[in-house]
């Protein structure tokens, strides 16, 4: 079955970092865009960022930008998300997914998540 | 960036009616909308993608109109694990942006 699977969250202090890894599995990874979408608690799903297959193409949304940082080892079919700088507005379940062939907004493939809460 | 509007934020509803969702975008985001179901607990999935059509499995009760700025996510028949919350999504400009959700609930 092809998945996708989150981890690394947890508990951090204001202004303190986390990465998030998301391994990927039975699709040929390299050649499918991956994005990081997350959920604050009580509101709706918010996009973060997509990095192109070949991560030639890295997008943010303002909200991250120049706080997080993804990246992604084709190697071991991993994607990944350096999130600095954290904030409590950054208290969230971090879903990963996988861009289906089409384009790079329709994300087919979903993890269930991992939580990271950022409280002193 | 382009703001998604969905109505209404709560539909109650019974097994077996007829709904339809609605979104709306501040600015044409031409055919590039896709609708995503999100149950407590689990993965979101993908339901619908270029306005209207069903991702692999999704089940043909599930149907997606509309263009530019006003798009529809009609359930025909719903059924008890339709019950969640639905979310459109641009994907015609950067930033993407998705819309508040609209949760469907038992009456």
């Amino acid at each position: 079955e092809v998945q996708v699977l989150e981890s690394g969250g947890g508990l951090v202090q204001p202004g303190g970092s986390l990465r998030l890894s998301c391994a990927a599995s039975r699709f040929a990874f390299s050649t499918y865009a991956m994005t990081w979408v997350r959920q604050a608690p009580g509101k709706g799903l918010e996009w973060i960022s997509t990095l192109s297959g070949s991560a030639a193409n890295i997008y943010y949304a303002d909200s991250v930008q120049g706080r997080f940082t993804i990246s992604r080892d084709n190697s071991k079919n991993t994607l990944y998300l350096q999130m600095n700088s954290l904030r409590a507005e950054d208290t969230a379940i971090y879903y990963c997914a996988k861009n289906s062939g089409v384009s790079y907004g329709v994300f087919d493939i979903w993890g269930q998540g991992t939580m990271v809460t950022v409280s002193s | 960036e382009i703001v998604m509007t969905q109505s209404p934020a709560t539909l109650s509803v019974s097994p077996g009616d007829r709904v339809t969702l609605s979104c709306r975008a501040s600015q044409s985001v031409t055919s590039k909308l896709t609708w995503y179901q999100h149950r407590p607990g689990q993965a979101p999935r993908l339901l619908i993608y270029d306005t209207s059509t069903r991702a692999t499995g999704i089940p043909a009760r599930f149907s997606g109109s509309g263009s530019g700025t006003e798009f529809t996510l009609t359930i025909s028949g719903l059924q008890s694990e339709d019950f969640a919350v639905y979310y459109c999504h641009q994907f015609h400009k950067w930033p993407l942006t998705f819309g508040g959700g609209t949760k469907v609930e038992i009456k």
